[in-house]
C-alpha cells in the first residue's frame, strides 16, 4: 500500500501572507495526486487534481506543484476564507490520504 | 448542478448491519465511477469502496473487505453501501463521491453519520 506523509500537521499563518503544504508518497505515483480543502463542519471540496490542475470555480491562488513522490499545496495572498484543513489523495494505486493540515490565521 | 445526498446512517450495535443510500442529480449517472470515503470523529479521511460506471467490479480496502457491499441502481441514480459486522471503528461520517474514473473525488455529499456503539 502507498503511504501518504503529509506536513505540517498545523500550521498558523496572517492574512496576505503564502502557505505551503507538503505531502511526500512512499513510492512514485506518477503525479496521480489531489488536494481537498475541507472547512468545519462540512464535506470536503476538490481544489487541485493530476498535481496540478486547478478544479473548476476553485480561485487561482491556489496552486499544485510536484512530481515522483514530492508535491505541494500553495496558498498565495492568505484569505480569511482559506481557513480549514487541508488533505492530499494518491489515487495512482487505490487511493490513500494524507492525514491533514489545519490552516489558522495568525 | 451536482447534488449527492446520502440517507440511511444512525446508532448501530456492534455486529449489525446498516444499508446507505446516495442519490445523485445534476449530471448523467450512470457515465461515472462512484465511491464512499469515510471520516471519523476529528481525524482524516480513508477510502471505503468504489464501484465502476456499469456497476460490473468494486474495489475495497482490506479494513472493509467481506464486510461492506458497494453497488448501484443506474435507473434510479443511487448508490448503496451495504455495512455488515459493523465494529465500533466503522464509526465516522460517510461521504458519498463522485469518482473520476478511480481516481480523483470531484464532487461529495454533505455526509451520513454512522455510529456503532452498544
Amino acid at each position: 500500500d502507498i503511504q501518504m506523509t503529509q506536513s505540517p500537521a498545523s500550521l498558523s499563518a496572517s492574512l496576505g501572507e503564502t502557505v505551503t503544504i507538503e505531502c511526500r508518497a512512499s513510492e512514485d505515483i506518477y503525479n496521480g495526486l489531489a488536494w481537498y480543502q475541507q472547512k468545519p463542519g462540512k464535506s470536503p471540496q476538490l481544489l487541485i487534481y493530476n498535481a496540478n490542475s486547478l478544479h473548476t470555480g476553485v480561485p487561482s491562488r491556489f496552486s499544485g506543484s510536484g512530481s515522483g513522490t514530492q508535491y505541494s499545496l500553495k496558498i498565495n495572498s492568505l484569505q480569511s476564507e482559506d481557513v480549514a484543513s487541508y488533505f492530499c489523495q494518491q489515487y495512482y494505486d487505490y487511493n490513500t490520504f494524507g492525514a491533514g493540515t489545519k490552516l489558522e490565521l495568525k | 448542478e451536482v447534488q449527492l445526498v446520502e440517507t440511511g446512517g444512525g446508532l448501530v450495535q456492534p455486529g449489525r448491519s446498516l444499508k446507505l443510500s446516495c442519490v445523485a442529480s445534476g449530471f448523467t449517472f450512470n457515465n461515472y465511477w462512484m465511491s464512499w470515503t469515510r471520516q471519523a470523529p476529528g481525524k482524516g479521511l480513508e477510502w471505503v469502496a468504489s464501484i465502476t460506471n456499469s456497476g460490473g467490479s468494486t474495489y475495497y480496502p482490506d479494513s472493509v473487505k467481506g464486510r461492506f457491499t458497494i453497488s448501484r441502481d443506474n435507473a434510479q441514480n443511487t448508490l448503496y453501501l451495504q455495512m455488515n459486522s459493523l465494529r465500533s471503528e466503522d464509526t465516522a461520517t460517510y461521504y458519498c463521491t463522485r469518482d473520476h474514473y478511480g481516481g480523483y473525488e470531484d464532487y461529495w455529499g454533505q455526509g451520513v453519520m454512522v455510529t456503532v456503539s452498544s
